[in-house]
C-alpha cells in the first residue's frame, strides 16, 4: 500500500514566523510532488509543484525535495493569519499520473 | 466563470436512493477524477478517466459508477446510497502530462449526506 504521511497538527506559529510542513512518501518511483492548501469546507488549491531534488521558491513559499530520503517539505516565510489552513501533500504513484494525498497538516497562524 | 463546476453543491438523500453527481470543466483537459474526502482520511480516489473512452477504478470504487459523457463532463453515480457514503466529493481535472505528472485542478465540491 503506497502511502503519504503528514503530521496532522495543528502546527501553531506566530504571525511573521516561518512555518515548516513535512511529508514523507513510500513509493521510491514517485517523480511528481505537489503541495495544496485547503481552507475548511473548500476545495484544494495548488501552492507548489516540485519535480527535482533541492529547493524551489515561489514568493513566501519554498518547497524542498529529497528523493533519497523520500521526503518533501514546504516552508512558509512571514506567515500570515490568512495562511491558516490545511496543507495537503500529494505524490504520484506506480509510475502513473495518479496522485495519492496525505491527510494534511493543519496550520494555525496567530496574530 | 469557474473552470471546474460541480452540481449539486449540497445534497441530502436517503439510504437506498440513486444519486448522480455531475462535473463539468472548461479547461480543455483530457483527464478527470473523482475523489471523496472524509475527516482524518484525506482525499481518496474513486474513479479516473484519461480520455472519453478510458475509465479506471481508483482506490475505493465499490458502490460507485461513473460515466464520461464528453471530454468536458464526468458524472459519478451512487446506485444505492448508504450512510457511510456521506462525505465531501471533489471532481478534478488535469492536462495530459509531459515528462511529469500534471497538476490537478479541483472543483468546489459536493457535500453529500445519506440518511
Amino acid at each position: 500500500q503506497k502511502e503519504v504521511e503528514q503530521n496532522s497538527g495543528p502546527l501553531s506559529v506566530p504571525e511573521g514566523a516561518i512555518a515548516s510542513l513535512n511529508c514523507t512518501y513510500s513509493d521510491r518511483g514517485s517523480q511528481s510532488f505537489f503541495w495544496y492548501r485547503q481552507y475548511s469546507g473548500k476545495s484544494p488549491e495548488l501552492i507548489m509543484s516540485i519535480y527535482s531534488n533541492g529547493d524551489k521558491e515561489d514568493g513566501r513559499f519554498t518547497a524542498q525535495l529529497n528523493k533519497a530520503s523520500q521526503y518533501v517539505s514546504l516552508l512558509i516565510r512571514d506567515s500570515q493569519p490568512s495562511d491558516s489552513a490545511t496543507y495537503l501533500c500529494a505524490v504520484n504513484i506506480d509510475n502513473t499520473d495518479k496522485l495519492i494525498f496525505g491527510t494534511g497538516t493543519r496550520l494555525q497562524v496567530f496574530p | 466563470d469557474a473552470d471546474v463546476t460541480q452540481t449539486p453543491r449540497n445534497r441530502i438523500t436517503k439510504t437506498g436512493k440513486r444519486i448522480m453527481l455531475e462535473c463539468s470543466q472548461t479547461k480543455g483537459h483530457d483527464r478527470m477524477y473523482w475523489y471523496r474526502q472524509d475527516p482524518g482520511l484525506g482525499l481518496r480516489l474513486i474513479y479516473y478517466s484519461f480520455d472519453v473512452k478510458d475509465i479506471n477504478k481508483g482506490e475505493i470504487s465499490d458502490g460507485y459508477s461513473v460515466s464520461r459523457q464528453a471530454q468536458a463532463k464526468f458524472s459519478l453515480s451512487l446506485e444505492s446510497a448508504i450512510p457511510n457514503q456521506t462525505a465531501l466529493y471533489f471532481c478534478a481535472t488535469s492536462d495530459s502530462p509531459g515528462l511529469y505528472t500534471d497538476t490537478q485542478y479541483f472543483g468546489p465540491g459536493t457535500r453529500l449526506t445519506v440518511l
